[in-house]
């Protein structure tokens, strides 16, 4: 694998139910980031990792709690969810939290919540 | 706090024609800017950045833009469009903290006709 992966690619649950996104970075960078992507609007920051630790908490419901255990991999557990979170999740990752760092993208996993 | 502002959200060029793509942005000190190319079903890749130096900026796949502090505008362009072109591209800026935070325009989605 190369570059920055995510799985699942879709995912369809339901509002009581319990999920996790995973993301892992195969280019050794410091940096990962969550988004969210929905139609018609900019992309959203939701959280931003460096070295494990988290820098960023753009004011995300509880229902989406992160966890980065290394590095390399980052999750996305959610739970309760509703029907106005489905969306497009996307996974960054970048050498360094400074600013211009390249981030590089995932290609995103497709969460639809019924 | 940062914005940007991408006029069109579809944009239609024949094949060999003039690519332009209109974005302008707010921030109250030099900005760092990017264009993002997002294909179908894959994350965002980096086309170009500005950070300081020569305001004329060239990227991946011919395309280039300009920084023109004066007009706030960053604007995307490609001399001669080809089909592979077809795409949803996106402008952001980067925060001002020196956090590598990204702030994202809506999106132009460019049909290239043949």
């Amino acid at each position: 694998e190369t570059g920055v992966t995510q799985t699942p690619r879709h995912l369809v649950m339901g509002m009581t139910n319990k999920k996790s996104l995973k993301c892992e970075q195969h280019l050794g960078h410091n940096a990962m980031y969550w988004y969210k992507q929905s139609a018609k609007k900019p992309l959203e920051l939701m959280f931003v990792y460096n070295f494990k630790e988290q820098t960023e908490n753009n004011s995300v419901p509880s229902r989406f709690s992160p966890e980065c255990p290394n590095s390399s991999h980052l999750f996305l557990h959610l739970h309760t969810l509703q029907p106005e979170d489905s969306a497009l999740y996307l996974c960054a990752s970048s050498q360094d939290i400074g600013r211009g760092y390249e981030q590089y993208f995932g290609p995103g996993t497709r969460l639809t919540v019924t | 706090a940062q914005s940007v502002t991408q006029l069109g959200s579809h944009v239609s060029v024949s094949e060999g024609a003039l690519v332009l793509l209109r974005c302008n942005y707010s921030s109250s000190v030099p900005p760092y800017l990017f264009w993002y190319v997002q294909y179908p079903n894959q994350g965002l890749q980096l086309l170009l950045k500005y950070t300081t130096g020569a305001t004329l900026v060239k990227g991946i796949n011919g395309f280039e833009a300009e920084f023109k502090k004066s007009e706030t505008s960053f604007h995307l362009t490609k001399p001669s469009a080809h089909m592979s072109d077809a795409a949803e591209y996106f402008c952001a800026v980067s925060d001002l903290t020196g956090a590598n935070n990204l702030f994202f325009g809506t999106g132009t989605r460019l049909t290239v006709i043949p």
